[in-house]
């Protein structure tokens, strides 16, 4: 069965600091490796993709890498602010679109 | 602003009514919805893959005759839950995509079914 599993389940650090996210999926074979956003009660907010043949991708205070053959990424968030407060989910994607969730890491930055 | 509309954002009703969730791109076509259910403190789960003008393809799991989706143009997809029962109740979200572009997320509907 293909899992995805975030560590850690919540997380609260102070404003400023810089933090990173987990996320484990148990197949190599991933088709690309998303990381979302979702606010209470609301949708969810693509943050970044990455394509199984990439290693890394960038936008803005946030990066997120990938390691194929340890089924890892990783979500760096730089200079945390309240704004940021959120739940972070992991998804692997497959061929057609479909995603395996995670899930997710609920942040809460602190002023 | 939003590229996919989901509606209604909010549904309370009794036991035993069907309820219906539509799902709309609103400024593309979109060659795949999907529809996932989140249960509280847990993760998203795919219910079905819609093609349009082709019947869902349904998860393991999934009642398809509880669970009806029809996605008759490019740009809606709907949802019906047949005869909702309190174990229904959940956060139901649909997502949709084209070729080439990013998935975008509708805003989910919460259904509390009493």
């Amino acid at each position: 069965k293909q899992e995805v599993t975030q560590i850690p389940a919540a997380l609260s650090v102070p404003e400023g600091e810089n933090l990173v996210l987990n996320c484990s999926f148990t197949d190599s074979a991933i088709y690309n490796l998303q990381w979302f956003r979702q606010d209470p009660g609301k949708g969810l907010t693509s943050l970044l993709l990455i394509q199984s043949s990439q290693r890394e991708q960038t936008s803005g205070r946030l990066n997120a890498s990938l390691d194929k053959s340890s089924g890892r990424s990783t979500l760096y968030i730089a200079a945390s602010q309240p704004g940021d407060s959120a739940t972070y989910l992991c998804a692997r994607g497959g061929s057609q679109g479909n995603l395996i969730f995670g899930k997710g890491t609920k942040l809460s930055v602190k002023p | 602003g939003a590229v996919v509309s989901q509606h209604p954002s909010w549904v309370i009703c009794k036991s035993g009514t069907s309820v219906k969730i539509e799902c709309r791109s609103l400024d593309f076509q979109a060659t795949t919805m999907f529809w996932y259910r989140q249960f509280p403190k847990q993760s998203l789960m795919l219910m079905a893959t819609s093609n349009e003008g082709s019947k869902a393809t349904y998860e393991q799991g999934v009642e398809k005759d509880k669970f009806l989706i029809n996605h008759a143009s490019l740009t809606l997809s709907t949802l019906t839950v047949t005869s909702a029962h309190p174990e229904d109740s959940s956060f139901y979200i649909c997502s949709a995509i084209t070729p080439n572009q990013p998935q975008h997320f509708g805003d989910g509907t919460r259904l509390s079914i009493l």
